[in-house]
Formats: C-alpha cells, structure tokens, sequence
C-alpha cells in the first residue's frame, strides 16, 4: 500500500535551517510528484510547493520561494524540504503528500517543526 | 479562490452538505475534499469534477459523496457518526499552482 512517512519531530533556534524528509513506498516514485504543505497551530493548510519525481522541476508558493528548497532522491524514493533562516513563524507541522499539480491522494503523517529560542 | 464556510453543524445519523466556492478561474475546475480529524493528519476523501462526477479515494465509504454545480463543489456526509467531526477542507490546482480553501469545522450534535 501507499505509505509517505516523515522524520520526526524537531526543534530548532531562530535563524536556524531545518530538512524534512518523506520516505515513499507502495507507489511508482517517478510517476507522481511530492506536494508540501504546512499547517500553523490552529491555522489551516497552506501550499509550499511541489517537485517533479520525473524530473525535479519544482514550483514554490511566491511565499516561500527564497527559504525553502525541496529535493528529491529516486534511488530512495525519499523528498526532502529544507527550510532556511527559521523564525517563530515556521512553527507548524509540515507535511508531504502524493500529487502536485493534481489531488493530493496520499498524506504523511506529518513532522512538528517548532522554533523557538 | 476556494472559499468555505468556517463551521458547519449536523445530529448524529443526519445528512450534512459542504460546500467549496471556486471564486476565480474558469468553472470546469475539479476540487478534492481533504479530511482532518483532531490531532491528525489530513486524509483524501475525493475528486469532484464540473459535471458533478466524483471519484474517491482507497476505503473511503460509501457514506461520503460529491457533486457539482456551477462554481460550487459540495461534499455530502450521510449518517453522520461522532468520528465525522473533523475540519473538511478543499483543493484545487492550475497553472502549475496549488491552492486550499480555509477548511470548515464540522461539529456532529
């Protein structure tokens, strides 16, 4: 079965960069693309961005086009999502999803990034 | 682009109906419709294109449906169960641009 399972929790100081990853299985990687979206607490869900599996093009939310960068390994079938100069605002859970420029199918179960001094 | 209501309310064992306003873009847009239970993550419910097709997603039951008209896509839970209440949110895509509207709370009496 389809599975996208995240790192675990992390805690970082402002400035600080943070890397999620997203390990997929269950599916051909390099046919579908890797979605990112975060979730602020108590906020809804907002879209950072996706990559290509098939070949690593990528589209970032004007938002975030200058932090956060999102790769891809096919040979581990693993997305990452780097996010640079943290501030209390990236506090949220980050999650990746199957999909980009489609329906979201499948979901991880999410990773809690938390930046505090 | 996608606008919803912020709450929503229904009794155990009744019917609900969500609705998703595309507010931009042309009207042959699809949606999906996100669920998220407390303290979870979101999980794919389905696809509901213009002319009120919908397809789901892997073990989704039967009670969840969609259908369309006009700029509006809707969700309908039928038999309500405690486990319904959840945040519902919906989604589109275009030119290369993902988009949620800001989700709606789903409170079973």
């Amino acid at each position: 079965q389809v599975q996208l399972v995240q790192s675990a929790a992390e805690l970082k100081k402002p400035g600080a960069s943070v890397k999620v990853s997203c390990k997929t299985s269950g599916y051909t990687f390099s046919n579908h693309g890797i979605t990112w979206v975060r979730q602020a607490p108590g906020q809804g869900l907002e879209w950072m961005g996706w990559i290509s599996a098939a070949n690593g093009n990528t589209n970032y939310a004007e938002k975030f086009q200058a932090r956060v960068s999102l790769t891809i390994d096919t040979y581990t079938t693993t997305a990452y999502m780097e996010v640079r100069s943290l501030t209390s605002d990236d506090t949220a859970v980050y999650y990746c999803a199957k999909g980009d420029i489609d329906p979201l199918d499948y979901w991880g179960q999410g990773t809690l990034v938390t930046v505090s001094s | 682009v996608l606008t919803q209501s912020p709450t929503a309310s229904a009794s155990l064992g009744a019917s609900v109906k969500l609705t998703c306003t595309l507010t931009r873009g042309p009207t042959t847009y699809a949606i999906a419709w996100h669920q998220q239970q407390p303290e979870k993550g979101p999980r794919y419910l389905m696809k509901v294109n213009s002319d009120g097709s919908h397809i789901k997603g892997d073990g989704i039951s039967d009670r969840f449906s969609g259908s369309s008209s006009g700029t509006e896509r809707y969700l309908t839970i039928s038999g309500l169960q405690s486990e319904d209440e959840a945040d519902y949110y919906c989604q589109t895509w275009g030119s290369g641009v993902v988009v949620f509207g800001g989700g709606t709370k789903l409170t079973v009496l």
